[in-house]
């Protein structure tokens, strides 16, 4: 089955340091991978997917994200973290289950940015 | 603001009632999809409906039910609640060809919130 796990339920950095959300996929088909943002009492926001396109996947808000199929990987990055990021970022991967589709998700990183 | 309407935004209810969660999918998006936001859970799929048909199943019990009416909304029945069902519901929307591949996005609505009292 499908899936991913990420590592690190919380995660602190100090604005304008990297940010980095890590995320491990297992799948036996190349998979379809997400990653989504969560404000407080918001719905989840699309940052980015990887689709097999390109191993480098670039997304809203200076986010990108890089497919490693060599370590299953599937991280998040930003160079410079805001105080605006600060939020619960998911990653998913899509199940295709002959003839749906359904988003398994990760556990969530819930992300603080310092002064 | 990703085009999917959700309602109500919060719902409080007793054990044993019975709730109806209604969503809106973006224009032109034929499939909708339910899930269930809880703090032991995490997020679980419920079910998927393209253009009125279920698609896909997930872990919904069989306490709940969905439909997906001809105007492409859609509503999600609890029926029997207990303190357990308290989430975070959300409804999500993706444009799919009438046959379907991963990975197309989902689009979130906000979500409704279920207290069981």
């Amino acid at each position: 089955a499908q899936s991913v796990t990420q590592l690190g339920s919380h995660v602190s950095v100090s604005e304008g340091a990297l940010v980095l959300l890590r995320c491990n996929y297992s799948s036996s088909v190349p998979p379809y991978l997400f990653w989504y943002v969560q404000y407080p009492n918001q719905g989840l926001q699309l940052l980015l997917k990887y689709t097999s396109a390109a191993t480098l996947v670039k997304g809203i808000n200076g986010f990108e994200a890089e497919f490693k199929k060599s370590e299953t990987s599937f991280h998040l990055t930003k160079p410079s973290a805001h105080m605006s990021d600060a939020a619960e970022y998911f990653c998913a991967v899509s199940v295709f289950t002959g003839g749906g589709n359904k988003l398994t998700f990760g556990t969530g990183t819930q992300l603080k940015v310092e002064l | 603001d990703s085009g999917v309407t959700q309602t109500p935004k919060h719902l409080i209810t007793a054990t044993g009632q019975r709730v109806t969660l209604r969503c809106s999918p973006r224009s032109g998006d034929l499939s909708v999809y339910w899930y269930q936001q809880s703090l032991d859970q995490g997020l679980q799929f419920l079910i998927q409906y393209y253009n009125g048909e279920e698609r896909a199943k997930g872990n919904i019990l069989e306490r709940f039910s969905a439909q997906q009416f001809p105007d492409l909304h859609s509503e999600l029945n609890l029926s029997s609640l207990e303190l357990g069902d308290s989430a975070l519901y959300f409804c999500a929307s993706s444009h799919e060809s009438r046959r379907p591949r991963g990975g197309n996005e989902q689009f979130f609505g906000p979500g409704t919130r279920l207290t069981v009292l």
